[in-house]
């Protein structure tokens, strides 16, 4: 089984409804991260937590929020959809370890393919 | 703030050719450096990283040094195979309190039979 995995995969909305995109995670890590994949921009950040109790907003946060329900779940919602958030969005988990999260590695879920029409 | 600049793609070579992918950074201090791989429908693995000027990551025949002097982290393997088709994302990472991964575009590598 994957470690990180992302419900559902596709999915196709109207302008206006209010999405949610699901996250879990087996590997025991307490980071998780929410970014979104546009072709020509790379990844870019919508939000993340450090633990259960840490909700902290990345660079592309409106138009979104989440939830952690768990150490091992992270949602994210799109409360009023609309087309141009039609994109990738993954989830990722890491472990900063010793290091204190300077070197920590991400391990993404498969995606979710979102379009909004 | 921090940004990363990669490579434009696509780039498409033939199996067993040289590969180098260009990536530089600005940042503030000494960051760590990666280079994730997104193979077709699926998400971003993490490749090889480094975390200190003159290292350098490898695995599965790819190479990277972080080059201090020049700020650059740039990707190589000296034959190519198809199965390394995929597109290629350089990352940096700073720390300190706003926790922020930054990737850079990605490129898009080709390799024909």
């Amino acid at each position: 089984d994957a470690d990180v995995t992302q419900t559902p995969r596709n999915r196709i909305t109207k302008t206006g409804k209010r999405i949610m995109l699901e996250c879990s995670q087996t590997k025991g890590h307490d980071r998780m991260y929410w970014y979104r994949q546009d072709p020509g921009l790379g990844l870019r950040l919508i939000y993340y937590s450090f633990d259960v109790k840490d909700i902290n907003k990345g660079e592309i946060s409106d138009g979104y929020s989440v939830s952690r329900q768990a150490q091992a779940k992270f949602s994210l919602s799109l409360e009023s959809a609309i087309p141009n958030q039609t994109a990738l969005y993954f989830c990722a988990t890491s472990d900063p370890g010793l290091a204190g999260g300077h070197t920590d590695t991400q391990y993404f879920g498969p995606g979710t393919r979102l379009t909004v029409l | 703030g921090n940004s990363v600049t990669q490579m434009e793609g696509p780039v498409t070579l033939s199996e067993e050719a040289f590969l180098t992918i260009n990536c530089t950074y600005t940042a503030t201090g000494y960051p760590s450096l990666f280079w994730y791989v997104q193979y077709p429908g699926e998400g971003l693995q993490l490749l090889l990283k480094a975390t200190k000027a003159d290292d350098k990551g490898s695995n599965k025949g790819f190479e990277a040094t972080y080059r201090k002097e020049t700020t650059s982290f740039h990707l190589e393997k000296g034959s190519v195979q198809v199965s390394d088709s995929a597109v290629y994302f350089c990352a940096s990472y700073s720390g300190g309190s706003n926790y922020k991964l930054t990737f850079g575009k990605g490129t898009l590598l080709t390799v024909n039979p």
